[in-house]
């Protein structure tokens, strides 16, 4: 069983809808939790990071953190093409950052 | 500007012939580490370090070796490679408190 699972996609969302990802982990012993964008052929970036079960907003973005189901997932709202992507989930399995275990991503279209 | 830089960006070369892949970061970060990208593999970590000399390894460090002398500088040292070593690099660096991570803009390597 991979650490940190994510289903590859592509994920395709008309514009002004919302797009849900989704991540499962394997370490419930997992602390922090993190959600890049990559933009073809560019390196990852922060989205979000979530600790604590429940959801976190940031404008557009909601990531929700299950840790008995083992599940964080990150809700885009009124998805853009701009928004066009694939998005890394990480996982922090020992806490601090040594060790950051990245999911395959999953590649979101959103169509005009 | 906070930067993560690598150098080369891109780079073919042949079975065998040793190189360097350098990172170097102006954001005064205690931690860096090294990944590699593949496709439906995802970002593998190679190696990290906690602070200058203190390095150690990560999922997939076969093949490559690492030192950390200074704190800005974690250069990504591949003694002899082979073609499997054919991958897209990313140096990462964190210092924040969430442990979000920072990356370089990527290093395109073929090896032939």
């Amino acid at each position: 069983q991979k650490e940190v699972e994510q289903n590859s996609g592509p994920l395709s969302v008309p514009e002004g809808a919302i797009a849900s990802l989704n991540c499962t982990y394997s370490d419930r012993g997992s602390q922090s939790f993190f959600w890049y964008r990559q933009y073809s052929g560019k390196s990852p970036e922060l989205i979000m990071f979530i600790y604590s079960n429940g959801d976190k907003e940031d404008g557009r973005f909601t990531a929700q953190l299950n840790k008995a189901s083992q599940y964080v997932s990150l809700l885009i709202r009124d998805s853009q093409p701009s928004d066009s992507a694939t998005y890394l989930c990480a996982v922090n399995i020992l806490g601090g950052y040594q060790k950051v275990t990245f999911g395959t991503g999953t590649k979101l279209q959103v169509i005009p | 500007e906070a930067q993560v830089t690598q150098n080369p960006r891109y780079l073919i070369t042949v079975t065998g012939k040793k190189l360097t892949v350098t990172c170097s970061q102006n954001m005064n970060h205690e931690y860096m580490s090294w990944y590699r990208q593949d496709p439906g593999l995802g970002l593998r970590q190679i190696y990290y370090s906690m602070n200058v000399e203190v390095t150690d390894k990560g999922d997939v460090p076969e093949g490559y070796k690492v030192s950390r002398k200074e704190k800005r500088n974690f250069p990504l040292i591949l003694e002899s490679p082979s073609p499997n070593q054919t991958s897209l690099y990313f140096c990462a660096t964190a210092g924040g408190g969430a442990g979000e991570l920072f990356f370089g803009e990527g290093s395109r390597l073929t090896v032939l």
